[in-house]
């Protein structure tokens, strides 16, 4: 299995705060790698598809980058919603697993 | 419109099986390039990959749950149906399935999820 890490695992910021987080792959997997954003109770949301991709209806806010084994989601300007766990998974290999989720909080 | 919905028990016993259905509206599972996953998440915790179906029939498990689960599909209800057996208290989850999208003809991700369901295993 590709092993997938993220970090930091939680991560406190303000409303306006410019957010980094990374997703790291145990192999090489080109741009397959998808981000998630997850909020109490509710499913997952795509965000970003094929490392940098938005999704449909998805703020310009949210960007992501990388290939190969390291990529990015970036949050340009935090807003109160943006508040959530967010998860990185690969689609090079099945399984098509997940990191174990950045939780960003308010500070 | 994509539109996915669970549904399955809430409570098993602990070795009986687990049967979930999930049924979808907006698209087709006969259409080329088209799958239906299936994820779960315990309580607080991470999300899991567990496996999919492809529009060919081609399904893909998680190894580490393989010899346990089943995914089928019928095209014809728009149901694709998940069972997983021996089923132990440490699967007690929220269970998903979603959409998987592909983009270019390479670039696969879940865009449309259902609301998910939680089936607790407990005597």
């Amino acid at each position: 299995d590709i092993q997938m890490t993220q970090s930091p695992s939680s991560l406190s910021a303000s409303v306006g705060d410019r957010v980094t987080m990374t997703c790291r792959a145990s192999q090489s997997i080109s741009r397959y790698l998808n981000w998630y954003q997850q909020k109490p109770g509710k499913a997952p949301k795509l965000l970003i598809y094929a490392a940098s991709s938005l999704q449909s209806g998805v703020p310009s806010r949210f960007s992501g980058s990388g290939s190969g084994t390291d990529f990015t989601l970036t949050i340009s300007s935090l807003q109160p919603e943006d508040f959530a766990t967010y998860y990185c998974q690969q689609s090079y290999g099945s399984p098509h697993t997940f990191g174990q989720g950045t939780k960003l909080e308010i500070k | 419109q994509i539109t996915l919905k669970e549904s399955g028990p809430t409570l098993v016993k602990p070795t009986q099986t687990l049967t979930l259905t999930c049924t979808f509206s907006g698209f087709s599972l006969s259409t080329s390039g088209v799958g239906v996953g299936w994820i779960r998440q315990p309580p607080g915790k991470a999300l899991e990959w567990l496996a999919l179906i492809y529009w060919d029939d081609d399904k893909r498990y998680s190894p580490s749950l393989k010899s346990r689960l089943t995914i089928t599909k019928d095209t014809s209800k728009n149901q694709v149906v998940l069972t997983m057996t021996n089923m132990d208290p440490v699967d007690t989850a929220t269970y998903y399935c979603a959409h998987l999208q592909n983009t270019g003809g390479y670039y696969s991700s879940l865009g449309q999820w259902g609301q998910g369901t939680l089936v607790t295993v407990s005597s």
